[in-house]
């Protein structure tokens, strides 16, 4: 089955903890982002990438950091930096090229600062 | 810089009603246009887009949205919802050099009671 996977589903951290969240897709795709999604204010962009080894900043970048070492994975941290990270984290990917192509969802992590 | 604004936070209605969920995007350019669903415990996924051509599109489920660039409006209708069409609707725009970049709206719940 062809998709995007991202791991864990729920994850809960401790105020001041660096925290990574996993993004893997066997679509073939060159572009992955990140976004984040609170109530009532959609989904945000927080980084993205166009292919391997490359990652620009999206929207709300502060906080928060990626690696793109392979074309399949899109690790994103959230690092104690990030003032509000709790969050629905949802990573996506898409074909690169013209912008007509849509960007696939993977089912996201919930996570928690306690 | 893109914008989206969708007017309707949350909108309720009972089965068999038609349904009509603004969307106003503010780009001076060349746009690419995307109405997401997100089911209840389920991924995001592309209900249908516009990138060019016949400004009426039509999507799964019998959703369609018409692009109208005079109004930089793309509303999604259904002539008659079902009670599975209870989801979280997200409108986004992509356009320019976004490199794929969407940029989304705040999302409209939609409840339909049986």
């Amino acid at each position: 089955d062809g998709g995007i996977t991202q791991s864990p589903k729920y994850l809960f951290r401790k105020e001041g903890q660096n925290v990574t969240l996993s993004c893997e897709q066997n679509l073939n795709h060159d572009a992955m982002y990140w976004y984040r999604q609170d109530p009532g204010q959609g989904l945000r962009l927080i980084y993205y990438s166009q292919i391997v080894n490359d990652f620009q900043k999206g929207d709300i970048a502060e906080g928060y950091s990626v690696s793109r070492e392979k074309k399949e994975s899109f690790p994103l941290t959230v690092t104690s930096a990030q003032k509000n990270p709790t969050a629905f984290y949802l990573c996506a990917s898409r074909v690169a090229g013209g912008h007509h192509n849509e960007q696939f969802f993977g089912p996201g992590t919930r996570l928690t600062v306690l | 810089a893109q914008s989206v604004s969708q007017h309707n936070h949350h909108v309720i209605l009972s089965e068999a009603a038609s349904l009509e969920l603004g969307c106003n995007y503010s780009y001076g350019g060349t746009v690419n246009l995307f109405w997401y669903v997100q089911y209840p415990g389920q991924h995001l996924q592309l209900l249908l887009k516009y990138f060019s051509g016949d400004p009426l599109v039509k999507g799964i489920k019998g959703f369609e949205a018409e692009f109208i660039k005079s109004k930089f409006s793309f509303n999604l209708r259904k002539p008659s919802v079902q009670w599975s069409d209870t989801a979280e609707y997200f409108c986004a725009v992509s356009g320019g050099t976004s490199y794929g970049k969407l940029t989304f709206g705040q999302g409209t719940i939609l409840t339909v009671h049986p």
